[in-house]
């Protein structure tokens, strides 16, 4: 069974432009979250998607920040436009079952992006 | 405001010996404490889960214990070996399901 799966694995972009990542979650998880790790320190929630629907994004830094994840199977992340602080490294996870109780999260590889 | 802390940046150990990793939180009241292994280059990979009315939970070499009076969990993997060396993260779930990270312990097992 494929495990979840991102790219591009590394993105250098300019301050100021998109970027887009992209997550594939394993085949039938209907939870989806995606986690991002800034130099120095620890890897921090962004937001949580069941199926089609965001549950939780009470993480998300700001408004440039946009994560979709149409019908429910992937889902994207766009930056727009790039800050500097932006740079990082940005983790999908997915995980089966009900959204009330606990289930084990699987990550993806991660995407470094670097902001110059 | 809420802290997660794992005992050290670093630990080293010589193989056989037993590591113990801690975690220490404030300001939460977890549904679950989990710990991941990540090795570099890689995404965390889930290692055991244990539950606020739990104590201890074992798998293979791995224990981990959870006490939510000393807001404290340790990590434990016996019979150390070189290909245990990895970062180890200590993560809380409060019933949201987000899960909250600690910065993590590198652990380097010596031959």
């Amino acid at each position: 069974e494929a495990g979840v799966t991102q790219f591009p694995s590394h993105s250098v972009i300019e301050k100021g432009q998109t970027v887009t990542l992209r997550c594939d979650p394993i085949s039938g998880h209907d939870n989806l979250y995606w986690y991002r790790r800034v130099m120095g320190k620890e890897i921090k929630f962004l937001l949580h998607f069941v199926k089609e629907s965001k549950q939780d994004e009470s993480g998300m830094p700001n408004n440039r920040f946009l994560a979709e994840r149409t019908g429910g199977t992937y889902s994207t992340l766009k930056v727009q436009p790039a800050e500097l602080e932006d740079s990082g490294v940005y983790f999908c996870a997915s995980s089966q079952g009900d959204y009330r109780r606990q289930d084990t999260q699987y990550f993806g590889p991660g995407t470094r992006l670097t902001v110059l | 405001s809420q802290k997660i802390e794992q005992n050290s940046e670093a630990l080293n150990i010589q193989e056989g010996k037993t590591a113990t990793l801690t975690c220490n939180y404030t300001n939460y009241s977890p549904a679950y404490l989990q710990w991941y292994r990540q090795d570099p280059g890689r995404g965390p990979v889930f290692l055991l889960l244990i539950r606020e009315n739990e104590k201890e939970k074992r798998k293979e070499r791995l224990k981990v214990t959870f006490d939510t009076t000393l807001k404290q969990s340790l990590f434990h993997i016996t019979a150390s070996q070189p290909a245990d060396s990895a970062t180890y993260l200590c993560a809380l779930d409060t019933g949201r399901r987000a899960l909250t990270f600690g910065s993590g312990t590198r652990l380097q097992v010596q031959p």
